[in-house]
């Protein structure tokens, strides 16, 4: 089954710079990838879905790219604010067939420095 | 209040105790997952649910079992706890065909 990486566990940077995050996925391509973002002690909350024929989605300040040649993600996050600061999760269907739950990666723990 | 509700929040017990954790949603999905979270090994799905009578063992499903008492709520049981079990655990929620999944609050659970 699949595996994902994100690149990294921890990411600092400073206020209003843009923050990229990846993630990277092993084996087939998956019909679409989400992100999600969770705050410390709180549960997951949905923030960008694209779909495999997508080259990339927007939302307010937020982008997520899909490359499926190099099996990754970028997740980026422009003008960041200190609010920003959490943790963030990508996720993808374990196989390319069949209804079965996301898997998720580790996430990456961004802090954004005023 | 939340569409995904996990009672209790905070529970410490004692190994060999048996816990249970309740969650109910009221979302009308049809689908429920519970998760667990430890620090460095992320979410992994425990069970999950499509329907009210199915019922699946996710990725560590040892230690645990589920009940669906109905199409919202979805209980997880730890028939005999043990230490390595204290861990930050979620219901979730998602609707058939649909890709999003919901979460609850959390359950922070610790056997002593």
């Amino acid at each position: 089954s699949q595996k994902i990486e994100q690149n990294s566990e921890a990411l600092n940077i400073q206020e209003g710079k843009t923050a990229t995050l990846t993630c990277n996925y092993t084996n087939y391509s998956p019909a679409y990838l989400q992100w999600y973002r969770q705050d410390p002690g709180r549960g997951p909350v949905f923030l960008l879905l694209i779909r495999e024929n997508e080259k990339e989605k927007r939302k307010e300040r937020l982008k997520v790219t899909f490359d499926t040649t190099l099996k990754q993600s970028l997740f980026h996050i422009t003008a960041s604010q200190p609010a920003d600061s959490a943790t963030y999760l990508c996720a993808l269907p374990p196989r390319n067939s069949g209804n079965t739950p996301l898997v998720f990666g580790k996430g990456t723990r961004l802090s954004v420095i005023a | 209040d939340a569409d995904v509700t996990q009672t209790p929040r905070n529970r410490i017990t004692k190994t060999g105790k048996r816990i249970m954790l309740e969650c109910s949603q009221t979302k009308g999905h049809d689908r429920m997952y519970w998760y667990r979270q430890d620090p460095g090994l992320g979410l992994r799905l425990i069970y999950y649910s499509f329907d009210v009578k199915d019922i699946n063992k996710g990725e560590i499903s040892d230690g645990y079992s589920v009940s669906r008492q109905a199409q919202a709520k979805f209980s997880l049981s730890l028939e005999s706890a043990i230490p390595n079990q204290t861990a930050l655990y979620f219901c979730a929620t998602s609707e058939p065909g649909g890709n999003t999944i919901y979460f609850g609050e959390g359950s922070w659970l610790t056997v002593v």
